[in-house]
């Protein structure tokens, strides 16, 4: 079975760069034509798309954040990660990782990490 | 603001059936069929309930159903039990390589 973890720190100080990783287990990160995702949502607040991952390193991003993030993969870890820059308060969310469910960049998301507290604060 | 919008609040009573909506626009809802619906109880992470608009993924109850009418999509639970009360969010492909999500309807189930 597919499972998802989200890792990094906990707490990043403005205008610093949040850094996340998520480790696949159960399944290789490149053994199938899905795309890797990530999500945030702040406290008490909705979801947010922030990007996708192809195997390959093809990406898109939301475009909001697209001047601040970028995602990358490292098919030797299987692992996708997570980097955005100049982060502010309005950052502060859960963050998670989750996988396309079929080939498809804008199918539905999962399985999904258990999502991990990112604080933006100094 | 949230590109896709949804009632606050929603409820029904056990064995009820009850609809949400999630209101778009002809360049996101209305013009693709990659529509999905998540459920979310406190705490947990979101779970996949419904994508390309009415599939639903393995394991989900039948009573969770879904359809599409213009730029609304709607998400219908049908004989509501107790554990159906969480937060549902839809999504939607929005062009030039874009997804939104809906704000999020907070089901009751009374």
């Amino acid at each position: 079975q597919l499972q998802l973890q989200e890792s990094g720190p906990g707490l990043v100080k403005p205008s610093e760069t949040l850094s996340l990783t998520c480790t696949v287990s159960g399944g290789s990160i490149s053994s199938s034509s899905y795309y890797w995702v990530w999500i945030r949502q702040p406290p008490g607040k909705g979801l947010e798309w922030i990007g996708n991952i192809y195997y390959s390193g093809s990406t898109y991003y939301t475009p909001s954040l697209k001047s601040r993030v970028t995602i990358s993969v490292d098919t030797s870890q299987n692992q996708f990660s997570l980097k955005l820059s100049s982060v502010t308060a309005s950052d502060t969310a859960v963050y998670y990782c989750a996988r396309t469910l079929y080939s498809s960049a804008w199918s539905g998301f999962d399985p999904w990490g258990q999502g991990t507290l990112v604080t933006v604060s100094s | 603001q949230s590109a896709l919008t949804q009632p606050p609040s929603a409820s029904g009573s056990p064995g009820q059936s009850v609809t949400i909506s999630c209101t778009g626009t002809s360049s996101d809802v209305g013009g693709y069929n990659y529509v999905s619906w998540y459920q979310q109880h406190p705490g947990k992470a979101p779970k996949l309930m419904i994508y390309d608009v009415y599939r639903r993924p393995s394991g989900v109850p039948d009573r969770f159903s879904g359809s599409k009418s213009g730029n609304t999509a709607s998400l219908t639970v049908s004989g509501l039990q107790a554990e159906d009360e969480a937060d549902y969010y839809c999504s939607s492909y929005a062009g030039s390589d874009n997804l939104v999500f809906g704000g999020g309807t907070k089901l009751t189930v009374l």
